[in-house]
């Protein structure tokens, strides 16, 4: 029940396009879906987060949607650049409370020039 | 404001050897956790340290140890070492109990290969 499940492994894109990560969850506690991007020779670093009160969230390029009958949620990365290529992280965590944050396994995104 | 460090960046050790990581937190941050990255399973929580005492703790052998200073430093150690054990060993600091309301700022991570 603590497991996130993301999809997929790796992506390619052309520069321009629409690429899309996919997460699910099992555990209804979680109200707090961070995403994290991590760049070769770095750590991850928090890029957008979402509570399930809102069903969508935009920054940017960047778009979390939520849907919270189907316990899943997504990453959109619109007019997509060879600067976004990285390896992205979903992630889920109860807000008000010390728990661990759980992450999906990661994507590795490749956007082609 | 610095980041988070860690050191060494690289290390190569071989089976049945023992290893200590360290992290320096964000100046004023209280909390410590460490990761496993790894291909195959993505981000792995190890421990969490909050004011010199371990908080949560993942799934992980007992041969995963750590701890923190007075001064927020913290020393993640492996001991009897592994080939499985080769990853890449994240450290993230935050202000408060890492969780939803304190945002964890990840260190570049130290490189560990076991032969």
């Amino acid at each position: 029940q603590q497991q996130v499940k993301q999809s997929p492994q790796s992506l390619i894109v052309q520069k321009g396009g629409i690429s899309i990560i996919n997460c699910a969850y099992e555990n209804t506690a979680f109200d707090y879906f961070p995403w994290y991007q991590q760049f070769p020779g770095k750590g991850p670093a928090l890029l957008i987060a979402i509570r399930p009160d809102v069903s969508e969230k935009k920054e940017g390029r960047f778009t979390i949607s939520f849907n919270k009958s189907a316990k899943q949620f997504s990453l959109h990365i619109m007019d997509s650049q060879p600067g976004d290529s990285a390896t992205y992280f979903c992630a889920a965590a109860r807000l008000n409370r010390d728990d661990k944050i759980i992450f999906g396994k990661g994507t590795r995104l490749h956007i082609l020039p | 404001k610095a980041g988070v460090t860690q050191t060494p960046r690289y290390l190569i050790k071989t089976r049945g050897q023992q290893v200590t990581l360290s992290c320096s937190p964000i100046s004023g941050h209280r909390s410590v956790s460490w990761y496993q990255q790894t291909p195959g399973q993505g981000l792995q929580f190890l421990f969490e340290y909050f004011s010199e005492t371990q908080r949560n703790k993942g799934n992980f052998p007992g041969r995963f140890s750590g701890r923190q200073f007075s001064n927020s430093r913290s020393e993640m150690n492996v001991s009897t070492l592994e080939l499985g054990d080769s990853a890449l060993y994240l450290c993230a600091s935050s202000l408060a109990r890492a969780g939803a309301n304190n945002e964890q700022f990840f260190g570049p991570g130290t490189r560990l290969t076991v032969l």
